[in-house]
């Protein structure tokens, strides 16, 4: 799998949107991004996914550079629940999904 | 409407006294995990099943077994609890290898 880098922590103000980057410098062609996060006491969520288009749902946005190095998870007005660890992924497929470190994102009123 | 279902939250036990943990899902997804959380680190998966069939990670005790007697159910056995078996377990269920997994909230396992 391809090792990702991500921020340790980040902070972001109610209501902004917030930018989380997540670097995959040897993705492979078929390794998909995804975007997990785990929120205090609570297990991981799911948010999306991306091979190399940009993708967008209810939760986030992700954006996803042409040379597939590195990407972006926006959520759009962050508000207080979006606090939590936010871990990129890069796997072929969704089964053994390896966690790294993720970021730390605080939103603050 | 919880999908994937841990009971209990919380479990304590002693050290060396084998404990069960339970997951329940009603999403019918053909594929279980669990993992193991220790404090302040990134979720590890231990197994997996997809629909009878046992794929244990290489690097997982063997203290820790599971079983899967039907497609809702998933139970995580600890043979013989020791203190670094203390941490969050939490179970996970997706609809084949290829879609996202859906997490319990997990089970807190204290040791004694």
């Amino acid at each position: 799998d391809a090792k990702t880098t991500q921020p340790t922590s980040m902070d972001c103000a109610e209501g902004r949107a917030a930018n989380l980057p997540c670097n995959h410098s040897t993705i492979s062609g078929n390794e998909y991004v995804y975007w997990y996060r785990q929120i205090h006491s609570q297990g991981p969520q799911y948010i999306i996914h991306g091979l190399k288009n940009n993708e967008t749902n209810e939760m986030a946005s992700l954006i996803i550079t042409e040379d597939r190095k590195s990407s972006t998870l926006i959520l759009p007005h962050a508000t207080l629940r979006d606090t939590a660890v936010y871990y990129c992924i890069v796997r072929v497929s969704n089964y053994k999904l390896s966690f790294g470190a993720g970021t730390t994102v605080t939103v603050r009123a | 409407d919880a999908m994937v279902i841990q009971n209990p939250r919380y479990q304590v036990t002693q050290f060396g006294k084998p404990v069960t943990l339970s997951c329940s899902q009603t999403l019918n997804h053909n594929v279980m995990y669990w993992y193991q959380q220790k404090s302040s680190q990134a979720p590890k998966l231990l197994f997996h099943y997809y629909d009878k069939d046992f794929n244990n990670e290489a690097d997982t005790p063997d203290n820790f077994q599971s079983r899967r007697p039907n497609t809702s159910f998933c139970f995580l056995d600890i043979r013989s609890p020791g203190l670094g078996d203390a941490a969050m377990y939490l179970c996970a269920t997706s609809r084949g290898t290829d879609q996202p997994q859906h997490f319990g909230d997990g089970t807190r396992l204290s040791i004694l």
